[in-house]
C-alpha cells in the first residue's frame, strides 16, 4: 500500500540554518504531496501542497519539488526562525481516495 | 472564521466507560474524518465520512464508531475504551473527496487509564 517515510528527528538547528527535511514516498499513480506543520499544542496547518510532478509549492519561506523520478518531496527553507519549531509532516493523497497517508513527523526545534 | 472545533480538548477516563468526542465544522463541508495520531506512527485514519449518512472505515477503526447526521457534525464514539487508545485525536474536514485542503480541528488528548 501506500507510504511516507521522513527523516527521524528531533533536528536541532540554530537560528538562520538552512533545513531539509526529507521525504520520500511509495504510491501508484499519481498521488498529491503535502507538507503540514503542527506547533506546539496545535493542530495540524497545511504548509505547502504540489499535485503534480515538477510542481514546486511554498509558503512562509518554505519550499518543496514533487520529484516523480525520485519519489520525493523534500522540506527546505534558507534560513530558520525560533517560531519555525514545530513537528513537520509530509502526506499524501489520491483525488479516489481522499485519505491522507502521513510520515511519522519530523520534529525541528531552532535555538536562538 | 471558518474552523473546526473539537471538545473535549483533554479528557481522563477509565476503561469501559463510554464516551464521545465531538467534532463539528462551520464551512459547509462534505468530506469529514478522524484522525489519531501516536509517536512514530503519524497520523493515522481511524473514520471518514463523504456526507450525510455515509461513513467508512479508514486504517485503525477497531473500537470506534462514528455518526453523520447532520453535514456539520461528526463525533467519534468509544464504547468501551481501552488503555490502547490512548492517544491525540484529530478530526478534519475538506470540501469534498479529492485533493482539496484538509482543514484539522485543535485535537483531544484523551488517557484511557
Amino acid at each position: 500500500g501506500d507510504s511516507v517515510t521522513q527523516m527521524e528527528g528531533p533536528v536541532t538547528l540554530s537560528e538562520e540554518a538552512f533545513l531539509t527535511i526529507n521525504c520520500t514516498y511509495t504510491a501508484t499513480g499519481y498521488p498529491s504531496l503535502f507538507w503540514y506543520v503542527q506547533y506546539p499544542g496545535e493542530g495540524l496547518q497545511l504548509l505547502l501542497k504540489a499535485t503534480k510532478a515538477d510542481d514546486k509549492g511554498s509558503n512562509k519561506g518554505f519550499e518543496a519539488t514533487y520529484r516523480k523520478e525520485t519519489t520525493s518531496f523534500h522540506l527546505e527553507k534558507g534560513s530558520v526562525q525560533v517560531s519555525d519549531s514545530a513537528v513537520y509532516f509530509c502526506a499524501l493523497t489520491h483525488n479516489q481516495g481522499g485519505k491522507l497517508i502521513f510520515g511519522q513527523g519530523t520534529e525541528l526545534s531552532v535555538k536562538p | 472564521e471558518a474552523q473546526v472545533t473539537q471538545n473535549p480538548r483533554y479528557l481522563i477516563t477509565v476503561t469501559g466507560k463510554k464516551l464521545t468526542v465531538t467534532c463539528s465544522q462551520n464551512m459547509n463541508h462534505e468530506y469529514m474524518s478522524w484522525y489519531r495520531q501516536d509517536p512514530g506512527l503519524g497520523l493515522r485514519q481511524i473514520y471518514y465520512s463523504m456526507n450525510v449518512e455515509v461513513t467508512d472505515k479508514g486504517d485503525v477503526p477497531e473500537g470506534y464508531k462514528v455518526s453523520r447526521k447532520e453535514k456539520r457534525n461528526f463525533p467519534l464514539i468509544l464504547e468501551s475504551p481501552s488503555p490502547n487508545q490512548t492517544s491525540l485525536y484529530f478530526c478534519a474536514s475538506r470540501i469534498r473527496q479529492g485533493t482539496d485542503t484538509q482543514y484539522f480541528g485543535p485535537g483531544t488528548r484523551l488517557t484511557v487509564l
